[in-house]
């Protein structure tokens, strides 16, 4: 039953530093949204990717964050010098279709800690 | 501006209890998730509701999605220790987008 994977599950970086994190979906999915959950807040949504392509991007910052879904591979979310302020927890959501009703379901998510 | 106000943020109760939190807004949603989430993980679904007026029963859970599709509650009768957790609505504006969370209610049950 594997269900949707991140990793890693704990990341700490120095300010300046670049985060990398992954995920990969549950199989069979093809399309992927990425949220940000800061401590006593909900979780925002940042980007949603289908396969090799960006479909909404508004949730996240236009400097520093980028994201991909290649053909082949997990869906990356990047984050290049980093700040104390990028430190959360990752969570990314992956889902068969965008035609009608589609559960996403979530990874556990990667805590991210900038020193 | 919190487009999904859930209240109360904090709810402490004893085992046995019933309790309802509530999830409202000024937007029409195409539907309503509710999610719980343990400490280190990831939400984890457990019910939606498309239709206003919808109710839908998981066990001790009972979910209420308005007839205008604006708002939402979740009732959990005879609360266990075991039911502790965060528990986040979130609303689809329309199908396959992203979803927009409220803050979350955080439910602690002493037995």
């Amino acid at each position: 039953n594997a269900g949707v994977m991140q990793n890693p599950r704990h990341l700490v970086r120095r300010r300046g530093q670049e985060a990398r994190l992954r995920c990969s979906p549950m199989k069979g999915h093809s399309h992927v949204y990425w949220y940000r959950q800061l401590p006593e807040e909900g979780l925002k949504f940042m980007v949603y990717l289908q396969k090799e392509n960006i479909i909404d991007e508004s949730g996240m910052p236009k400097e520093r964050f980028s994201a991909e879904f290649p053909k082949e591979g997990p869906s990356i979310l990047r984050i290049q010098q980093v700040v104390r302020g990028d430190s959360a927890a990752y969570f990314c959501a992956s889902s068969r279709q965008t035609s009608g009703q589609e559960t996403q379901y979530f990874g556990p998510g990667t805590r991210l800690l900038v020193l | 501006t919190q487009l999904l106000e859930q209240s109360p943020q904090f709810l402490s109760i004893q085992e046995g209890e019933n309790l309802t939190v509530y999830c409202n807004s000024s937007s029409v949603f195409s539907s309503l998730q509710w999610y719980r989430q343990e400490p280190g993980e990831g939400p984890v679904l457990l019910v939606t509701v498309v239709t206003g007026g919808e109710v839908k029963k998981l066990k001790r859970l009972t979910f209420q999605f308005g007839d205008a599709r604006k708002d939402s509650s979740l009732h959990i009768t005879a609360a266990q220790p075991g039911d502790t957790g965060l528990y986040l609505c979130a609303g689809e504006k329309q199908a396959g987008t992203a979803l927009i969370f409220g803050k979350g209610t955080t439910l602690s049950v002493s037995s």
